[in-house]
């Protein structure tokens, strides 16, 4: 069974551009879960999507936006970027709540 | 505060010998358990999951969960240098906290031959 992939696995953006990030999760899964990873503040959750509707956020700004399609696989977008929103994003399949999650290879932001 | 806490790292352990990661969480609504290892500059594993009072068993992993304590624990036996890695435990509330993991800061664990 193939695992969850992402796509890119590497970004270079400049502050203000705008990236979209895509996750495609294990078949069989509809629950995607969003994940930024930094040095400082760890893995924080963005947000959770299921049969294309989105069921849970976290604390981030409404500049990370996200959607999921109707074969389960995910994007999500940032945009205006910061220079902190450097990062590896992660993302996460499930078949569901309290299910295991397995994460993907990740895509790491760069913001110059 | 953090509502999940590893146990201060890092961890040094000789090869052969049992490595004892800890974990609490503050929320006593949280439901399911997760471990993960991490290794420098890749995604985190699953390499536990644990939603029952007592222990849990796969190979070399041993998971334990204490609800009434709000503690969670792993313990890896006859641990090999490969074992060496960052390893992140996770917690998942019950409700309406879909697909949410909350994560400690995590614990570095070096294995020296």
């Amino acid at each position: 069974k193939a695992g969850v992939t992402q796509t890119p696995r590497y970004l270079i953006k400049t502050r203000g551009q705008q990236v979209t990030l895509s996750c495609s999760p294990i078949s069989g899964h509809r629950s995607v879960s969003w994940y930024q990873q930094t040095p400082g503040q760890g893995l924080q959750f963005l947000f959770e999507y299921f049969s294309e509707t989105q069921r849970n956020k976290g604390n981030f700004p409404g500049r990370f936006s996200g959607r999921q399609f109707s074969n389960s696989r995910s994007e999500m977008n940032v945009s205006t970027l910061e220079l902190g929103d450097s990062a590896l994003y992660l993302c996460a399949s499930s078949s569901g709540w309290g299910q295991e999650q397995f994460f993907g290879p990740g895509t790491r932001l760069t913001v110059l | 505060q953090k509502e999940v806490e590893q146990n201060s790292g890092p961890l040094s352990v000789p090869e052969g010998a049992i490595a004892s990661l800890n974990c609490t969480y503050s929320d006593r609504g949280s439901q399911s358990f997760f471990w993960y290892r991490q290794y420098s500059g890749k995604s985190p594993e699953l390499i536990m999951f644990i939603y029952s009072n007592g222990d849990k068993e796969d190979g070399r992993f041993t998971a334990q969960l204490n609800k009434a304590s709000q503690y969670v624990s792993l313990l890896i036996r006859d641990s090999q240098p490969s074992d060496s890695a960052t390893y992140l435990c996770a917690a998942e509330a019950g409700g309406t906290s879909y697909g949410k993991l909350t994560f400690g800061q995590g614990t570095i664990l070096t294995v020296h031959p």
